[in-house]
C-alpha cells in the first residue's frame, strides 16, 4: 500500500533560521512526487514537482530534493509570511488520478 | 487568473439531509477531483473525474456521489448526510493528457453536519 509521511507534525521557527521538512514515501514506482502550501481557510498551492532522484527545485527560500525514499523541503532565512501548512503527495506508476497526500508540517515563522 | 470555484464556503445541515457541494472552473481543464481534508488524516480522494459524465472512485467514495454534466463544473453529492462527514471539501482540476499531480484547489467548503 502506498504511504506518504511527513515529518515533523509542526514547526515553530525564528525569522532567518533555517530548517528542513521531510516527506518519506513506499511506493510501487513513483511517477512524481509534489510539494503544496496550504494557508489556513485555503486550499493547497502547488509548488514544485520532482520525478526523480537527485532532483531538485526552487523558488524564493524554498528548495525540494528527491531521494528514492524521501523529499526535503528546504526553507532558508524564512519569513513569517512562509508560515503555512506544507503538504507532500506522491503519484504513483499504477494509479491514475490518485495522488497519495501526506498530512502536512504546519509551519511558523516568527518575527 | 486561473480559477477553481466552490459554491458555498461554510455550510450547516441535519443529519439525513440531502447536501450538494458545486465546484466549477474556469480553465478548461478536462480532469476534476474532490477531496475531504480532517485533521491528522491529510487529503483523501473522494471521487475524480477525467471527461465529461466520466467519474472514477477514489480512496473513500461510500455514502458519496458525484455528477459531471458539464466539462467546467462537478457537483459532489452527500445523500444522506451524517455526523462523520463533517470535514473541509476540497474540489480540484487540473489539465488533461494524463495526470500531471499538479492540481488547482478551489478555497474549499466547511461541512458541519449535526
Amino acid at each position: 500500500e502506498d504511504q506518504v509521511t511527513q515529518s515533523p507534525e509542526a514547526l515553530r521557527l525564528q525569522e532567518g533560521e533555517s530548517s528542513s521538512l521531510n516527506c518519506s514515501y513506499t511506493v510501487s514506482g513513483l511517477r512524481g512526487l509534489f510539494w503544496y502550501r496550504q494557508d489556513p481557510g485555503k486550499g493547497p498551492e502547488f509548488l514544485f514537482t520532482l520525478y526523480s532522484a537527485g532532483e531538485e527545485k526552487e523558488k524564493e527560500r524554498l528548495k525540494a530534493t528527491l531521494t528514492k525514499k524521501e523529499s526535503f523541503l528546504h526553507i532558508t532565512a524564512p519569513k513569517p509570511e512562509d508560515s503555512a501548512t506544507y503538504l507532500c503527495a506522491v503519484l504513483a506508476t499504477d494509479s491514475w488520478g490518485k495522488l497519495q497526500f501526506g498530512a502536512g508540517t504546519q509551519v511558523v515563522v516568527t518575527p | 487568473d486561473v480559477k477553481v470555484t466552490q459554491s458555498s464556503r461554510y455550510l450547516v445541515k441535519r443529519t439525513g439531509e440531502k447536501v450538494f457541494l458545486e465546484c466549477v472552473q474556469d480553465m478548461d481543464h478536462e480532469n476534476m477531483f474532490w477531496y475531504r481534508q480532517d485533521p491528522g488524516l491529510g487529503l483523501r480522494l473522494i471521487y475524480f473525474s477525467y471527461d465529461v459524465k466520466m467519474k472514477e472512485k477514489g480512496d473513500i467514495p461510500e455514502g458519496y456521489s458525484v455528477s459531471r454534466e458539464k466539462k467546467e463544473r462537478f457537483s459532489l453529492i452527500l445523500e444522506s448526510a451524517s455526523t462523520n462527514q463533517t470535514s473541509m471539501y476540497l474540489c480540484a482540476s487540473s489539465p488533461g493528457g494524463g495526470h500531471t499531480g499538479e492540481l488547482f484547489f478551489g478555497e474549499g467548503s466547511r461541512l458541519t453536519v449535526l
